[in-house]
């Protein structure tokens, strides 16, 4: 059950894009087209932009996708704007399990 | 309002016990997988455990297994976490959280704002 790797940090000036990476293993990440991606702000309970690899949930701006290959999934974030600025974390399930990634943090320059 | 209200956490000594609880109100509890999910000060989201609907599965990270247990009460609307044999390491916001829209094992739509646990001596 060992966290996903993400990059600690990314950056992009607003209008540009940022993209996050997050590997896993085959018995997660590449075992299933179960990957999710969330973000937090500061004292804030998580929300979900990405579910099921590049499913986008109900007011989501579609600006934010995700896609996979193998054992890594991505996030992007074009057309970055401030409130874009937060931390963001994917998750995968893992059998009976689900496992985080060690988080991102994305500054908008 | 489709809410969770999570309760229970406090300030305890190593070794020590505590429940936490969930309150879900606005949707059919009883038709949806819980989860908790912990995050310790400045570091990332863990998930801890989960429940099928009506609490006869569960499944625990290795961190926790054999002193945390996961429970539900449906006629309560409300999901549990007894925790045991507190460790300094446990000290986190304790999130409870579900998909409520998203079907699936993954991608949790809606979570509680958490209740801090700290353990220290």
């Amino acid at each position: 059950q060992s966290a996903l790797t993400q990059p600690p940090s990314a950056s992009g000036s607003p209008g540009q894009s940022v993209t996050i990476s997050c590997t896993g293993t085959s018995s997660d990440v590449g075992g299933y087209n179960y990957v999710s991606w969330y973000q937090q702000h500061p004292g804030k309970a998580p929300k979900l932009m990405i579910y099921e690899v590049s499913k986008r949930p109900s007011g989501v701006p579609d600006r934010f996708s995700g896609s996979k290959s193998g054992n890594t999934a991505s996030l992007t974030v074009s057309g970055l704007q401030a409130e874009d600025e937060a931390d963001y974390y994917c998750s995968s399930y893992a059998g009976s399990n689900i496992v985080f990634g060690t988080g991102t943090k994305v500054t908008v320059l | 309002e489709v809410q969770l209200v999570e309760s229970g956490g406090g300030l305890l000594q190593p070794g020590g016990s505590l429940r936490l609880s969930c309150e879900a109100s606005g949707f059919t509890f009883s038709r949806y997988w819980m989860h908790w999910v912990r995050q310790a000060p400045g570091k990332g989201l863990v998930w801890v455990s989960r429940i099928n609907t009506d609490g006869r599965s569960t499944s625990y990270a290795d961190s926790v297994k054999g002193r945390f247990t996961i429970s539900r009460d449906n006629a309560k609307n409300t999901l549990y976490l007894q925790m045991n044999s507190l460790r300094a390491e446990d000290t986190a916001v304790y999130h409870c959280a579900t998909n409520v829209v998203v079907l699936g094992p993954d991608g949790f739509d809606m979570w509680g704002q958490g209740t801090m646990v700290t353990v220290s001596s």
